[in-house]
């Protein structure tokens, strides 16, 4: 069965540093999602893509993340710099219809920064 | 979307059924009821979703009131593989807005 991957699976980073986070949807997925968890709350949306183009970004701290998709296909989410509030899981997920909410999730990667 | 009420927390015994509770009083008629479950250290997974119909699948079977003012998720038989947090989500289908709202759901622990 075909899955969402992700990497790493654990990032340590410490305040002030730049990290990245790699994301490769389901083939032949148009839209592709970005989600921050906080441990012990639901998943957040941090940014929506639908192919190569942004439809969904109001909710990404503009003035330290980033996430690009250039080819419509894998995407990375940078953070620089990170802060200690930052520390969270940072899931990935994907969809095949621009209005499907089967989203199909990666594991995720679990960013720490001290 | 309408907002969601789950139990923070409930136990169920391996092998039995797990009935879960989920409260959305003000759904409105055009929108539907998702499931949606997240095993510790792992990203969420759909389970199952309705709009005013009873829905089973091989997963789990969703039970919607008359009133669609609450419904209920049933894993028919446990298992200690069924532990996870478990969130009822209610959002229009189709919609401009794709984004899942995740509240805290419930954390559900099969005990053997």
């Amino acid at each position: 069965e075909a899955e969402v991957a992700q990497s790493p699976r654990y990032k340590i980073t410490e305040k002030s540093q730049a990290v990245a986070f790699w994301c490769d949807p389901i083939s032949g997925h148009a839209t592709l999602y970005w989600y921050r968890q906080i441990l012990g709350q639901g998943p957040e949306l941090l940014v929506q893509f639908q192919d190569e183009s942004v439809v969904d970004d109001s909710q990404l701290p503009k003035d330290r993340f980033s996430a690009e998709r250039l080819k419509g296909v894998d995407s990375t989410l940078k953070i620089q710099p990170a802060e200690l509030g930052d520390s969270a899981m940072y899931l990935c997920a994907s969809s095949e219809h621009r209005v499907g909410v089967e989203q199909y999730f990666g594991p995720g990667t679990r960013l720490t920064v001290t | 979307d309408a907002k969601t009420t789950q139990p923070t927390s409930m136990d169920c015994a391996e092998g039995r059924a797990a009935n879960l509770p989920c409260n959305h009083s003000t759904i409105s008629g055009n929108e539907y009821v998702y499931w949606y479950r997240q095993i510790h250290s792992q990203g969420p997974q759909y389970i199952i979703h309705g709009l005013k119909n009873n829905e089973t699948n091989e997963m789990a079977s969703l039970i919607i009131t008359e009133d669609r003012k609450s419904s209920t998720l049933i894993l028919p038989h446990a298992t200690l593989r069924d532990t996870a947090v478990y969130y009822c989500i209610v959002r229009v289908r189709p919609s401009n807005d794709y984004k899942l709202s995740f509240g805290a759901g419930t954390t559900v622990t099969v005990r053997a």
